[in-house]
């Protein structure tokens, strides 16, 4: 069974640009969440969505938003990118209800 | 608001010797709490998972108890090896919908051979 991947392993912007990352759950898991993950703030959870919608929200700014596909598939897209964006950002999926997360191995964005 | 600490933030051992990682939350209330491994640059593998009803859960040489009255938990690593050296990350759930974990900071662990 294939895990959770995400696309693009590594990505480099530049302040005001933005930028879309992809998330492909694992096969019959219907919710995907999205964490950052940064050396001084450790894991924050951003969003959690499940059959298309969102189900949870943490503390982001507007400029952070996610949208889930019909196929479970997610993306989440910041806009206007800051220099405090850089950070590996992780989807995790897994079954409804609290079950274990599986994460993917992540987005390494560098925002210069 | 919960708050996850994990003490101590790095540990080095040597090979062979039994450990034991910390992590305390502040609110007791939570449904589960998930003990996960980090390898640099990598995402995130899931260990362990223990259900607020549960004391303890056991995989190979790991074993993770719960204390929910306390806020407590602790992972117990039997007989380390080198290939155990990661960052080790406990998180707590708060309600059954799944997704939103809060995390610890983690525990950076090294076993030298």
């Amino acid at each position: 069974k294939a895990g959770v991947t995400q696309t693009p392993r590594y990505l480099i912007k530049t302040r005001g640009q933005q930028v879309t990352l992809s998330c492909s759950p694992i096969s019959g898991h219907r919710s995907v969440s999205w964490y950052q993950q940064t050396p001084g703030q450790g894991l924050q959870f951003l969003f959690e969505y499940f059959s298309e919608t969102q189900r949870n929200k943490g503390n982001f700014p507007g400029r952070f938003s996610g949208r889930q596909f019909s196929n479970s598939r997610s993306e989440m897209n910041v806009s206007t990118l800051e220099l405090g964006d850089s950070a590996l950002y992780l989807c995790a999926s897994s079954l409804p209800g609290a079950e274990k997360l599986f994460f993917g191995s992540g987005t390494q964005l560098s925002v210069l | 608001k919960q708050e996850v600490t994990q003490i101590p933030a790095a540990l080095s051992v040597p090979e062979g010797e039994n450990l034991v990682l910390n992590c305390s939350f502040t609110d007791s209330a939570i449904y589960n709490l998930q003990w996960f491994r980090q390898d640099p640059g990598k995402g995130l593998t899931s260990l362990l998972l223990i259900q607020s009803s549960q004391r303890e859960q056991t995989s190979g040489r790991l074993n993770a108890s719960l204390d929910k009255s306390s806020g407590r938990s602790t992972l117990y690593i039997a007989a380390s090896q080198p290939g155990d050296s990661a960052t080790y990350l406990c998180a707590v759930n708060e309600d059954n919908q799944g997704g939103k974990l809060i995390f610890g900071q983690g525990t950076e662990l090294s076993v030298k051979p």
